[in-house]
């Protein structure tokens, strides 16, 4: 049973490019959530969603946006890079019901030149 | 901003003894979780325990809860190398919502 997929593990742009993660979600799963990890830090909140709406959005400007598609996967799309948005990007999903927790995949590592 | 903070920030211990890492959060919660990092890839959700729960087992891995102090404590008895990770709390204000991490425990397990 596939966990949670995530691609392109590595990734390198330029500063004011733009950016678009994929993510695939747990079999079963219908939640997912974006989380942005600065090297030494702990994971910060950007967004969830859910039947395709963003259900929830944490401190991180309109740069950053997102959608989930009719499967449940979703993309996190970041324009205009600043050298400060380089980090690891995580995904998590989890069941609508029997929440348990969240199953994540093993990112994608994203450094702005 | 960080809800939660976690004490040690590294702890070294040898194989075979136990490991204790505490967490404290400031706001009300629906339930805290522990995950596992390996050398900065995925997490691994470990455990949940629930606000109306105050102790919880799972292997080698025990949890306490103490709404009234808003902290937790994760122990790992008899630690092995392979547990040399870093460890992160995570609160949870409503089910399923978002998680707010702690700055993680850094543990190394020495052979």
């Amino acid at each position: 049973d596939a966990g949670v997929t995530q691609s392109p593990t590595h990734l390198i742009k330029t500063r004011g490019q733009q950016v678009t993660l994929r993510c695939s979600p747990k079999s079963g799963h219908d939640t997912v959530s974006w989380y942005q990890q600065a090297l030494g830090q702990g994971p910060q909140f950007i967004f969830q969603y859910y039947e395709e709406e963003e259900r929830q959005r944490g401190n991180f400007p309109d740069r950053f946006s997102g959608h989930q598609f009719p499967n449940y996967s979703s993309e996190l799309n970041v324009n205009a890079l600043l050298l400060g948005d380089s980090a690891l990007y995580l995904c998590a999903s989890s069941p609508g019901h029997s929440y348990y927790g969240y199953t994540f995949g093993s990112g994608t590592r994203l450094t702005v030149v | 901003s960080q809800q939660g903070e976690e004490d040690p920030q590294a702890l070294s211990i040898q194989e075979g003894e136990n490991a204790t890492m505490n967490c404290s959060y400031k706001t009300s919660i629906n339930n805290l979780q522990w995950y596992r990092q390996n050398s900065g890839r995925g997490l691994v959700h470990l455990i949940l325990i629930r606000s109306n729960e105050r102790e919880k087992h799972s292997g080698r891995l025990r949890v306490t809860l103490d709404t009234s102090k808003k902290s937790s404590s994760l122990l790992i008895t008899a630690s092995r190398a392979a547990d040399t990770a870093s460890y992160f709390c995570a609160t949870d204000l409503w089910q399923g919502g978002k998680l707010i991490f702690g700055q993680g425990t850094e543990l190394s397990v020495k052979p």
